[in-house]
């Protein structure tokens, strides 16, 4: 058992320059996301998606697009990197999208780290 | 919104018990609370969630009192391994929860 898988792990890009983080898990979970988080800071939501076929922004959506296609998959698209999302992302899963069911826990990928020069 | 408020950094020893309080005045009826625990370059790693009173398991203990606006994590005996940062979060809906800057325990031999 998997659980969150992310790749790739360490990333450069160049400002301007598009890349996909790539997120699937393997836990049959319906609610995913996506959060980054930089040095010394809390993690804040980018997108997430309770379903397949559904996607709605966080609190830091701009400059990145999300998709779900399956349930499985939720990758992160940067469209024209900046120096301000060099960042820690952290793609992330859970059974619901309310923490009121029982054992609802949201798991975490072990992190992108991105530096964008 | 549910916020939380908790100590930016403790430290402890080894062997000793933790406890770290977090504040939430305006919890709503239908809000949980729930702790991570964050080691430096992972990701968040749940320890335990409640709704009132007090719940166990095999790694912490959380104490919710009647009125709900405040929480304990206890930590008992604490060893090197769990420096990290713990995350007190509450909320009903998943995409609402925030993570903010955390309580840094730093456990000293």
């Amino acid at each position: 058992n998997a659980g969150v898988t992310q790749t790739p792990k360490f990333q450069v890009l160049k400002t301007g320059q598009s890349m996909t983080l790539q997120c699937a898990q393997d836990m049959n979970h319906e609610y995913m996301s996506w959060y980054r988080q930089d040095p010394g800071m809390g993690l804040r939501l980018i997108h997430y998606s309770v379903g397949a076929g559904i996607t709605d922004q966080g609190e830091v959506p701009n400059g990145y697009n999300v998709s779900r296609s399956t349930t499985e998959d939720f990758p992160l698209r940067l469209l024209s990197a900046a120096p301000s999302q060099t960042s820690v992302y952290f793609c992330a899963s859970s059974y619901s999208e309310f923490t009121e069911h029982s054992g609802n826990t949201i798991y975490f990928g072990e992190g992108s780290w991105l530096t964008v020069v | 919104l549910a916020k939380t408020t908790q100590p930016i950094s403790m430290d402890s020893y080894e062997g000793q018990e933790v406890n770290i309080t977090c504040s939430h005045n305006n919890i709503a009826t239908n809000d949980y609370i729930t702790w991570y625990q964050q080691f430096p370059s992972q990701g968040p790693r749940f320890i335990i969630q409640g709704y009132k009173t007090k719940v166990t398991n095999e790694v912490a203990s959380l104490f919710i009192p009647a009125d709900r606006k405040s929480s304990t994590l206890s930590l008992p005996r604490v060893s090197l391994s769990d420096t990290a940062v713990y995350y007190c979060l509450v909320g009903e809906d998943t995409d609402k929860l925030i993570f903010g800057t955390g309580t840094r325990l730093q456990v000293f031999p």
